[in-house]
């Protein structure tokens, strides 16, 4: 099993041009999530998807838009990027009962710079 | 407003002596703390948990303690590894949340060899 894969692992943007980071996890999970980390501020949560077709605004859905059409994949959409969106970007995914106390299993992480 | 609080942005602890790791955290709903584990240039990786009906939970080398009077929680470590330097993050979940977690800002610990 390869988890929860993520591309792609680094990008360049310049201010206003968008791109989609693109999660996929071949754990079967029904809930999917969107993290950006920032020195000092931990991981914080974006949006997040309880099952195919859903989704939820998380702790700072500003600037981004998601979309889950299929169970094994979420995406992560930056429709007109910010020098405030320079973060590095993790996925997660979940269901009750997976691994040993319903924890998230994380991707390796977007690194994305937005000049 | 930090809901999640890890106070201090680093610790060095000398190999094979005890490393503890500190969290508190305001909102009284969070049933279900977290602990996990980075590496640089890597996603983080689940390191142990504890449900607010436990006061205790120990799984080798790590266990983790909660204080819910005081909204604290706590790592142990022992006895502390090079391998174990790296960022630890607390998190915790509400009951009925979606299984949503709030993150603490981390703690960089570095084992001194």
């Amino acid at each position: 099993n390869a988890g929860v894969t993520q591309t792609p692992k680094f990008r360049v943007l310049k201010t206003g041009q968008s791109m989609t980071l693109l999660c996929a996890q071949d754990m079967n999970h029904e809930y999917m999530y969107w993290y950006r980390q920032d020195p000092g501020m931990g991981l914080r949560l974006i949006h997040y998807s309880v099952g195919e077709g859903t989704t939820a605004k998380g702790e700072v859905p500003d600037g981004y838009n998601v979309s889950r059409l299929k169970k094994q994949n979420f995406l992560l959409g930056l429709e007109s990027a910010a020098p405030s969106q320079t973060s590095v970007y993790f996925c997660a995914s979940s269901s009750p009962g997976s691994g040993r106390y319903n924890e998230q299993f994380f991707g390796p992480g977007t690194r994305l710079t937005v000049l | 407003d930090q809901q999640v609080k890890q106070n201090s942005p680093s610790l060095s602890v000398q190999e094979g002596r005890i490393s503890i790791l500190n969290c508190d955290y305001t909102n009284s709903m969070f049933d279900y703390f977290l602990w996990y584990k980075k590496y640089p240039a890597e996603g983080p990786t689940f390191l142990i948990s504890i449900s607010s009906i436990k006061d205790k939970n120990e799984d080798g080398r790590f266990t983790v303690f909660l204080n819910k009077s005081a909204k604290h929680l706590s790592l142990h470590i022992v006895p502390s590894q090079p391998g174990d330097s790296a960022v630890y993050f607390c998190a915790a979940r509400e009951s009925f949340g979606n299984e949503k977690l709030t993150f603490g800002t981390g703690t960089r610990l570095t084992i001194i060899p």
